[in-house]
């Protein structure tokens, strides 16, 4: 069971450039969340879905988009990158968002923008 | 603002005792987490406390007073593997999840 995999690992990039992050769980979960992780700062939230084909923002959305064409997978777009996006992106799923729903992340991509 | 306040960093010994503490203030309160993440890893999952009092899971419990806005996460017979950063996160009144920045745990022999 894979349970949550992200690609890229590791990506390069130089101001201005575009890139797509691909998440993609087995696990049938319903939702779907892309964070990232600076350093000193909580996890914080980019965007989410609540089922195929929705999206909503987060506390972080500008910069970013996503989509969730298929109930699997969960991209996330960077149009034109920037230095401030340089950070370690996790993507995590969970088959509901009240209650003791656990969050299953992602191993994490970590981006750096030059 | 929401707030999520925990230790920046800890250390202890080897086979000792820790307690990681995290204070909050958020907007409603429908539970908190702890996730344990090691270095260049993911978080995973460790407790869940929505409930006044303690949790006991093996070697980590997890304790809540919702009316001090305090929870802390209470590591027994400390290992070397231990060595990880320690989230706390609180979900709000929409659900959303709010994490503080986490706690990095250095476990010496």
């Amino acid at each position: 069971n894979a349970g949550v995999t992200q690609t890229p690992k590791f990506r390069v990039l130089k101001t201005g450039q575009s890139m797509t992050l691909l998440c993609a769980q087995d696990m049938n979960h319903e939702y779907m969340y892309w964070y990232r992780q600076d350093p000193g700062m909580g996890l914080r939230l980019i965007h989410y879905s609540v089922g195929e084909g929705t999206t909503a923002k987060g506390e972080v959305p500008d910069g970013y988009n996503v989509s969730r064409l298929k109930k699997q997978n969960f991209l996330l777009g960077l149009e034109s990158a920037a230095p401030s996006q340089t950070s370690v992106y996790f993507c995590a799923s969970s088959t509901g968002s009240s209650g003791a729903n656990v969050l299953t992340f992602g191993a994490g991509s970590r981006l750096t923008v030059l | 603002g929401q707030n999520i306040d925990q230790p920046t960093e800890m250390t202890a010994t080897e086979g000792a005792i820790v307690q990681i503490n995290c204070t909050y203030q958020t907007s409603g309160f429908n539970g908190l987490f702890w996730y344990q993440q090691h270095a260049g890893e993911a978080p995973t999952f460790l407790s869940y406390n929505v409930l006044d009092g303690l949790e006991e899971k093996g070697r980590f419990s997890s304790f809540l007073s919702r009316s001090k806005g305090y929870s802390y996460l209470l590591l027994k017979e400390l290992q070397m593997k231990d060595s990880a950063s320690y989230l706390c996160a609180v979900k709000d009144s929409n659900y959303q999840l709010i994490w503080g920045a986490g706690t990095k745990l250095i476990i010496k022999p």
